[in-house]
């Protein structure tokens, strides 16, 4: 099964609200990513955890707050974001931070902020 | 900077017919290049990749070439199909880094019309 999973699938949040997106994979991964994609753009990393650890922050904001529970799980916590911020969110996991590790996407999740 | 340089930015195709796509690189410790097809509304998925000791490599319909001494490689898609209509993004990564970061290209959308 090289399946990642991604909640919710679309989300629509104002400037003030709170809100979590939530990532799993059961391949035995012990890394797993957060990217950032535009419309028409490549995908643009994020954060790297290894081994639960945060191990790559790529200079994002603060209103941006990732979390690793345990290795099967990746949530991205939002909160006070910008309409700027409207993107699909993809979760990305591979089997450790080599560089042939291949890393398996999920669908993603469609943020609009009002 | 953009560090992987990827060409056309768009294709259009007749069915049957050679889908050609480009990259350029800078970086000279790339050691990966991955190549990602994406589907509307779906996350990539890695679609064939090679090390640069490698000049070329096959799997079914799509070939990678890779010339190391120019710094760039190429994605064929032999008979091209309607089903192939995808963006599609080569990448590369750097045994060096620390948490196996993908560069990806601007992205090739292609159309393969019937």
């Amino acid at each position: 099964d090289t399946e990642v999973t991604q909640t919710p699938k679309h989300l629509v949040m104002g400037m003030t609200n709170k809100k979590s997106l939530k990532c799993e994979q059961h391949m035995g991964h012990r890394a797993m990513y957060w990217y950032k994609q535009k419309a028409k753009k490549p995908p643009e990393l994020m954060f790297v955890y290894s081994y639960e650890k945060l191990s790559i922050n790529e200079s994002v904001p603060s209103r941006f707050s990732p979390e690793c529970p345990n290795s099967s799980l990746l949530n991205l916590h939002l909160h006070a974001l910008q309409p700027e911020d409207s993107a699909l969110y993809l979760c990305a996991s591979s089997q450790s931070i080599g560089s042939t590790d291949t890393q398996y996407f999920g669908p993603g999740t469609r943020l609009t902020v009002l | 900077q953009q560090q992987v340089k990827q060409s056309p930015q768009s294709l259009i195709v007749q069915k049957g017919g050679i889908s050609i796509i480009n990259c350029a690189y800078e970086n000279t410790a790339f050691d990966y290049f991955p190549w990602y097809q994406q589907f509307p509304g779906k996350g990539p998925a890695l679609l064939i990749a090679i090390r640069p000791d490698v000049s070329e490599k096959k799997e079914g319909r799509f070939t990678i070439s890779f010339n190391k001494s120019a710094k760039q490689f190429s994605l064929h898609i032999m008979d091209s199909q309607p089903g192939d209509s995808a963006t599609y993004f080569c990448a590369a990564t750097d045994g060096n880094n620390a948490g196996n970061m993908l560069t990806f290209g601007g992205g090739t959308r292609l159309m393969v019309k019937p």
